[in-house]
């Protein structure tokens, strides 16, 4: 079945730079676009960035100075580096599965905890 | 960008019927979906494409609009629907409701 995984450390000190990795299983990269989505803790969602399924990338306005996401095929895995975090980048970082056909955000992983603290 | 206004909370009684509502600042189409999120738990895709039901998701769970103006309705509500529901737009790029919980009396 379809599985999104990601992994990544939970703690990440004030303008450092967060790796997050999503491993996926039950579908190709090539067929589906992989999208990053955060929650800050107890609050609502923001759009990230995505990876489509051709290898082209596109990224939120407010956070593309900031963003990359990149992608190994053969390993079935999807990385997004965010660099100068700061205390309001805390919350939970999820990546999911999205449709060509209204691309829409289909499976979900189940989330990755990330605090920004000294 | 494109501004997803929900209401912040509603309070149902089960066995009845609620709707939960959702505005955009401009229009859509029908790029508009509904996700569904326990605490502790990544969000469920319950409606695709403003009104498509997604597999396996319980025919009591339904959607209707287009262009600006969208509706997830539950109908019976039971206890097992106490969440926050999303909605979310795909048509100007990527963007949420800022999220209704749903509690039930």
């Amino acid at each position: 079945q379809v599985q999104l995984t990601e992994s990544g450390p939970g703690l990440v000190h004030p303008s450092e730079t967060l790796s997050l990795t999503c491993t996926v299983s039950g579908f190709s990269l090539t067929g589906y676009s992989v999208y990053w989505v955060r929650q800050p803790s107890g609050k609502g969602l923001e759009w990230m960035g995505r990876m489509r399924y051709n290898g082209d990338t596109s990224y939120n306005s407010a956070l593309k100075s900031r963003l990359s996401i990149s992608r190994d095929t053969s390993k079935n895995q999807v990385f997004l580096k965010m660099n100068s975090l700061q205390t309001d980048d805390t919350g939970t970082y999820y990546c999911t599965r999205a449709r060509r056909v209204y691309r829409v955000m289909d499976a979900w992983g189940q989330g990755a905890s990330v605090t920004v603290s000294s | 960008d494109t501004v997803l206004t929900q209401s912040p909370a509603l309070a149902v009684s089960p066995g009845e019927r609620v709707t939960i509502s959702c505005r955009a600042s401009e229009s859509v189409s029908t790029g508009m979906h509904w996700y569904q999120q326990k605490p502790g738990q990544q969000p469920k895709l319950l409606i695709y494409g403003a009104s498509n039901l997604e597999s396996g998701v319980p025919a009591r769970f339904s959607g209707s609009g287009s262009g600006t103006d969208f509706t997830l309705t539950i109908d019976p509500v039971e206890a097992d629907d106490t969440a926050t529901y999303f909605c979310q737009q795909s048509w100007n790029d990527w963007t949420f409701g800022g999220g209704t919980k749903l509690e039930l009396k």
